[in-house]
Order: C-alpha cells, then sequence, then structure tokens
C-alpha cells in the first residue's frame, strides 16, 4: 500500500514551458486535492475533485489546469510557467470530503522555474 | 475565515527532552490534523484528532474543541524528531481546503 504518490519529485523549467505533475493514490478515496507550499505562506489550495471526472477551483487556481480521467490518478498542468510558479506542490487525498475527511499527503514535487 | 496559530514558532531541545506544541483556531472545528514536515519536506500524518485525546508512542495529543485549541505532547525527544510540526483545520465554507497554521520549527539536539 504505496499511499498518496507524486511524479516527478523535482523538475526545473524556463519560463513559458509546460509540464504535468502526477498524483497516484491506492487508498480507494474519493476525494483529492493540490496545494503549493511557499515560504511564508503555508499550504494553499490549488484544485480539488470530489471525484472521478469532477474538478473545482480551490484558493490559487490562475495558471493550472487539471483533470481526474481516473479516480486513483489526479494530474496538475501547468500550460506556460511562470518564476511565480516556483515552488513545492503536495497532491493529498480524503475518503470524505473535509472539513470531516482526514487528508493524507504525498511527498511532493519540488518545481523551479526559471 | 479561520485562523491557525501555532506556538512557538522555534523550539531547541537536547535529546531525551519533552515538549509541548500549541495550535489555537478562531472557530469551532470537528476536524483538526497535526503534521510533521520532515528535513525531506515529507508531510507525515500524526494525528487525525477532532476532540479528546490521543497517543502514539512517545507522542500524544489533546483537543479541547470547546475552547479553540490542540496540544501536541513529545515525550523523551529523539534527533529524528526534528523538522517542522503544523495543525491544521478545515475551512467551514467555500472552497474545500485545510488552513494550516505558521508551524513550530523544533530542532532537537543530540
Amino acid at each position: 500500500n504505496a499511499g498518496v504518490t507524486q511524479t516527478p519529485k523535482f523538475r526545473v523549467l524556463k519560463t513559458g514551458q509546460s509540464m504535468t505533475l502526477l498524483c497516484a493514490q491506492d487508498m480507494n478515496h474519493e476525494y483529492m486535492y493540490w496545494y503549493r507550499q511557499d515560504p511564508g505562506m503555508g499550504l494553499r489550495l490549488i484544485h480539488y475533485s470530489v471525484g472521478e471526472g469532477t474538478t473545482a477551483k480551490g484558493e490559487v487556481p490562475d495558471g493550472y489546469n487539471v483533470s481526474r480521467l481516473k479516480k486513483q490518478n489526479f494530474l496538475l498542468g501547468l500550460e506556460s510557467a511562470a518564476p511565480s510558479q516556483t515552488s513545492v506542490y503536495f497532491c493529498a487525498s480524503s475518503n470524505e470530503l473535509a472539513p470531516a475527511g482526514e487528508q493524507f499527503f504525498g511527498p511532493g514535487t519540488r518545481l523551479t522555474v526559471l | 475565515g479561520i485562523q491557525v496559530e501555532q506556538s512557538p514558532p522555534d523550539l531547541i531541545l537536547q535529546e531525551g527532552a519533552n515538549s509541548t506544541l500549541r495550535c489555537n483556531f478562531s472557530d469551532s472545528v470537528n476536524n483538526l490534523q497535526w503534521f510533521h514536515q520532515n528535513p525531506w519536506g515529507q508531510l507525515i500524518n500524526l494525528f487525525y484528532i477532532p476532540s479528546g485525546t490521543k497517543q502514539n508512542g512517545r507522542l500524544s495529543a489533546t483537543t479541547v474543541a470547546t475552547e479553540r485549541y490542540s496540544l501536541l505532547y513529545i515525550s523523551s525527544s529523539q534527533t529524528t524528531d526534528s523538522g517542522v510540526y503544523f495543525c491544521a483545520v478545515p475551512q467551514k465554507w467555500g472552497a474545500q481546503k485545510l488552513v494550516f497554521g505558521q508551524g513550530t520549527r523544533l530542532t532537537i539536539n543530540p
């Protein structure tokens, strides 16, 4: 039981490049989330999903897109990376929609945009 | 939205010492989580504790929901306990997210 996994672990992009971050969970959780962590800002919600085929905007969605084609996977896309998107990205999953559900986090992806 | 404050911001201890970390929140909650972010950046779930007391080895946590605070106790600290400890509570309205405190950075010296 791997829990929540993320790929890649590290990535360096140039401004304007695109990339996709993959999150996978093997706990059969319905709900999945993408957060970013920045110094002094804590963790902020980018997008979330309440089930296969659904997505919704969080606190800081601009510049990102997401897809949930399969229940176990939640993809975060950057279409045209900007230096402001340099951050550590965490994926999380839960078996109940917040506020009741306990969220479990992946190991994070450290992204640098030059 | 709900505010979460943690104290102290930094704590430096010798191996073997005990510590208490505090989390205050500004509104009633039905969910509270404690996490440990280790030096490699991983967020490890410690406790899911909306109320009452839970224990896991050398760690225990107590949440007093009516008084809007939670405490994390670490006994007989080890160097591997170093890192940042976060508490998080759910935002009541709007986007479904956890609101994190700013964390307590714990350093355990050998």
